[in-house]
């Protein structure tokens, strides 16, 4: 079975711009969730997508925005790019929507400049 | 609020020692408890994760850890470092229904030779 896989793997944007962060879920699994990894810091939870649908949000603007497709895959958009932006935006897929069987990709690590 | 605190963000041991990683949660719920594993620009690796049931877990690569709901404690053990145990060490809380993990900060191991 194929694992979580997340595109790009780094990216480089300036402040302001807008960018937008693939993720495929593992096979079978029909929930992503969207965590972003500050350095130094451990995973904040952005926000969760069900059957195509939002689940939940973490404590993050609405500059913040997802989509699920029909296929279980996700982006994670994110407008008006802030330098503390930058950190390491991982997905986790599972099964149901709970935390209790994730798995997560590699990462993509953004860069505000 | 659910919390999760990590002592040492850095903890240094010998090859061939003990390692004992320290992860203390708050919580007014049963908790489920998980270690992750994360090597440099790399996504998160679960280690183990307690739910129910047997307080003593044991996980990949030769770690485990106990549960222990009096000193609301889920430390994180391995009797022989090696050096590829090198990385960051993240301990996670989650509720039963809970759809996202809270983290702690993360505590980065190093081995010596």
């Amino acid at each position: 079975e194929t694992g979580v896989t997340q595109s790009p793997t780094h990216l480089i944007k300036t402040r302001g711009q807008q960018v937008t962060l693939r993720c495929s879920s593992q096979s079978g699994h029909n929930t992503v969730s969207w965590y972003q990894q500050a350095l130094g810091q451990g995973p904040q939870f952005i926000f969760q997508y069900y059957r195509e649908e939002e689940n939940g949000r973490g404590n993050f603007p609405p500059r913040f925005s997802g989509l699920q497709f029909p296929n279980y895959s996700s982006e994670l958009n994110v407008n008006a790019l802030e330098l503390d932006d930058s950190a390491l935006y991982l997905c986790a897929s599972s099964l149901d929507k709970t935390a209790y069987g994730y798995t997560f990709g590699s990462g993509t690590r953004l860069t505000v400049v | 609020a659910q919390s999760v605190t990590q002592l040492g963000s850095h903890v240094s041991v010998s090859e061939g020692a003990l390692v004992l990683l320290r992860c203390n949660y708050s919580s007014s719920v049963p908790p489920y408890l998980f270690w992750y594993v994360q090597y440099p620009n790399q996504g998160l690796q679960l280690l183990l994760k307690y739910t129910t049931g047997a307080t003593l877990v044991k996980g990949i690569n030769g770690f485990e850890a106990e549960f222990k709901k009096s000193e609301t404690s889920f430390h994180l053990t391995k009797p022989s470092a090696h050096m590829s145990d090198a990385a960051e060490y993240f301990c996670a809380f989650s509720s039963g229904s809970a759809r996202q993990l809270t983290f702690g900060s993360g505590t980065q191991l190093t081995v010596l030779p």
